[in-house]
């Protein structure tokens, strides 16, 4: 069946380094994956879209790779600020399914210490 | 954000009682989810939408049952509510491209289920 696994419960990191989140996923070749944020509380909410031919896919200091031999994608944050302290989730459709249906991985804690 | 309200926001009731939570949207969107988020286990879609009327199972939909009459509001039941329902419970909504492509999706601000 259809897995997906973001390798790390927590991440701590010093302000201002690069942090990355790994996603990884099995048995099937999406065409796409996306990532979320959630914060305490609250909803999640969108970050970026990467299709399968995308290598790589930027936003302000996010940046979003797709390897899709390895099947995993990583998540960096540059420079990284305490206010980015959340957890992080990636998504992928569903295989085989319709709608839109995504299949969510369990979240990366991130905090950043100041 | 986008318009998407959740109601109750809150809530504790007891074992074997029926429970509806209600979704609202203002975006017209046409897809809409039901999610439920446990710890350890992370967001786990119960059922979703594709448009009026037309409804259809996700992963985790044993207990729970769905309507959907207008295009903003779909609703959620749990018609005899169990401890294992104690849950955060999210609503999202999403919109697709001609191209086949799907948008992203938009949460609400979430419910949080206490069954006693």
């Amino acid at each position: 069946s259809q897995k997906i696994e973001q390798n790390s419960e927590a991440l701590n990191i010093q302000e201002g380094k690069t942090a990355t989140l790994t996603c990884n996923y099995t048995n099937y070749s999406p065409a796409y994956l996306q990532w979320y944020r959630q914060d305490p509380g609250r909803g999640p909410v969108f970050l970026l879209l990467i299709r399968e031919n995308e290598k790589e896919k930027r936003k302000e200091r996010l940046k979003v790779t797709f390897d899709t031999t390895l099947k995993q994608s990583l998540f960096h944050i540059t420079a990284s600020q305490p206010a980015d302290s959340a957890t992080y989730l990636c998504a992928l459709p569903v295989y085989g399914g319709s709608q839109g249906n995504l299949i969510f991985g369990k979240g990366t804690k991130l905090s950043v210490k100041p | 954000d986008a318009g998407i309200t959740q109601s109750p926001r809150h809530k504790v009731t007891e074992t074997g009682t029926p429970v509806t939570l209600r979704c609202h949207q203002t975006e017209n969107h046409r897809y809409m989810y039901w999610y439920r988020q446990d710890p350890g286990h992370g967001l786990r879609l119960i059922h979703y939408s594709y448009g009026v009327k037309d409804t259809d199972k996700g992963e985790v939909s044993d207990g729970y049952s769905v309507s959907r009459s207008k295009t903003e509001d779909f609703l959620l039941t749990l018609e005899s509510a169990t401890s294992s329902q104690t849950s955060v419970y999210f609503c999202a909504i999403s919109e697709s491209r001609a191209s086949g492509d799907y948008n992203e999706q938009f949460f609400g601000p979430g419910t949080r289920l206490t069954v006693l």
